[in-house]
């Protein structure tokens, strides 16, 4: 099962900064947070991960709250390329079977014109 | 980022006749190759791990004498779909995992309607 949640499905204006949220209550220790995003009909894209810190790449940037319960992914300039539905997952990097990326549902973003 | 293919992209067959799908590894060595399987609307499945040299590990539910999985090298993974009935059309999704970074890559994936 899924150690995440997340919103079904948001709304973002093109151009505006997409703010996904992911709650993940029951993180252990050393598990990071990852995120991916899968275009319709295309495989998944790896997008960010981190620890505890907050992280940036060129595509996203990530906060993780202090107490890391929860994390926001965001993209700061959203485009209508960036429509897909966003996958926020904990594993174990290293971790053997502990460190299988297991699929929730995700949260599917619309970027509107 | 690194480069994971898959080939053919989408396959039609008849339902009885088996079918293989390739996944390489175009830039980079995976130790670890992973199946996945999505149903529409529905989220990635994991089906099986496999590294190379070894016998791949099934998830529970997933038959593995009807998804055969071969990972013969660092760049080649295959999965057959053997007897496949009209149940098995699905999204299939390969994924490989460098050893030094221990991130993991997808694939385009693979389309499969069995008539």
């Amino acid at each position: 099962d899924a150690k995440t949640t997340q919103p079904t499905s948001m709304d973002c204006a093109e151009g505006r900064a997409a703010n996904l949220p992911c709650n993940h209550s029951t993180i252990s220790g050393n598990e990071y947070v990852y995120w991916y995003r899968q275009i319709h009909s295309q495989g998944p894209q790896y997008i960010i991960h981190g620890l505890k810190n907050n992280e940036t790449n060129e595509m996203a940037s990530l906060i993780i709250t202090e107490d890391r319960k929860s994390s926001t992914l965001i993209l700061p300039h959203a485009t209508l390329r960036d429509t897909a539905v966003y996958y926020c997952i904990v594993r174990v990097p290293y971790g053997g079977s502990q460190g299988n990326l297991i699929f929730g549902k995700g949260t599917k973003l619309s970027v509107k014109p | 980022g690194a480069v994971v293919s898959q080939h053919p992209s989408w396959v039609i067959c008849k339902s009885g006749t088996s079918v293989k799908i390739e996944c390489r590894s175009l830039d980079f060595q995976a130790t670890t190759m992973f199946w996945y399987r999505q149903f529409p609307k529905q989220s990635l499945m994991l089906m099986a791990t496999s590294n190379e040299g070894s016998k791949a590990t099934y998830e529970q539910g997933v038959e593995k004498d009807k998804f055969l999985i071969n990972h013969a090298s660092l760049t080649l993974s295959t999965l057959t779909v053997t007897s496949a009935h009209p149940e098995d059309s699905s999204f299939y999704i390969c994924s490989a995992r460098t050893s030094s970074a221990d991130t993991q890559y997808f694939g385009p994936g693979t389309r499969l309607t069995v008539l």
